[in-house]
């Protein structure tokens, strides 16, 4: 059964960095792209973020580009997102997904919190 | 403001069909057959129920059906039942550079 399972959100002052985590298992992760993407509070869902299968191609939403970089360990199964330079627009549950490169997600993990507030 | 337009909320009756309309532009839902559709219950991760416009994943009730014409999808939900109540996303394959647009979603009641 795959599973992915996110980690690390938390509250973070504006200006600050956080790391998450993304924990899958139940396929093969290494043959799979993996993406980012992020819902605000009563809004809608933004992608942010992907990352090829082998870490050759990563590309980015304009609206985190420079602040946020993607990164994965296909060793221990894991996807991650570092992300800079905090905003509290940048307030949301972030979820990590199963990406298909023609453009759809399945599945999603349960998503992790992250506010930004002062 | 989203890149897709949806509207913000649909009701039904236990029963019925519904239709939820997706309207984008030549550069997104008018030129690839790449749109997916999503729900999502409160508190809980958006699931995969159409893809590529038409398919639906192994599991999905074949309730959910999905078309397109022209800028415009639609995700069509035939016997409405209570636990379709959700809020329903449409998401649009837009080139190498955006990747990815959503709608912003909307709210699906069944009465």
């Amino acid at each position: 059964q795959v599973q992915l399972v996110e980690s690390g959100g938390t509250l973070v002052k504006p200006g600050g960095s956080l790391r998450l985590s993304c924990a899958a298992s139940g396929f093969t992760f290494s043959d799979y792209y993996m993406s980012w993407i992020r819902q605000a509070p009563g809004k809608g869902l933004e992608w942010i973020s992907y990352i090829s299968s082998g870490t050759t191609y990563t590309n980015y939403a304009d609206s985190v580009k420079g602040r946020f970089t993607i990164s994965r360990d296909n060793a221990k199964n894991s996807l991650y997102l570092q992300m800079n330079s905090l905003r509290v627009e940048d307030t949301a549950v972030y979820y990590c997904a199963k990406t298909y490169p023609s453009g759809w997600f399945d599945p999603w993990g349960q998503g992790t919190l992250v506010t930004v507030s002062s | 403001q989203s890149a897709l337009t949806q509207p913000a909320s649909v009701s039904g009756s236990p029963g019925q069909s519904i239709t939820i309309s997706c309207t984008g532009t030549s550069s997104d839902i008018g030129i690839y057959n790449l749109v997916s559709w999503y729900l999502q219950h409160p508190g809980k991760a958006p699931k995969l129920i159409i893809y590529e416009v038409t398919k639906r994943p192994s599991g999905v009730s074949n309730r959910f059906s999905g078309s397109k014409s022209g800028n415009t999808a639609s995700l069509t939900i035939s016997g409405l039942q209570a636990e379709d109540e959700a809020d329903y996303y449409c998401c649009s394959y837009a080139g190498s550079i955006t990747y990815v647009v959503f709608g912003g979603g909307t709210k699906l009641t069944v009465l």
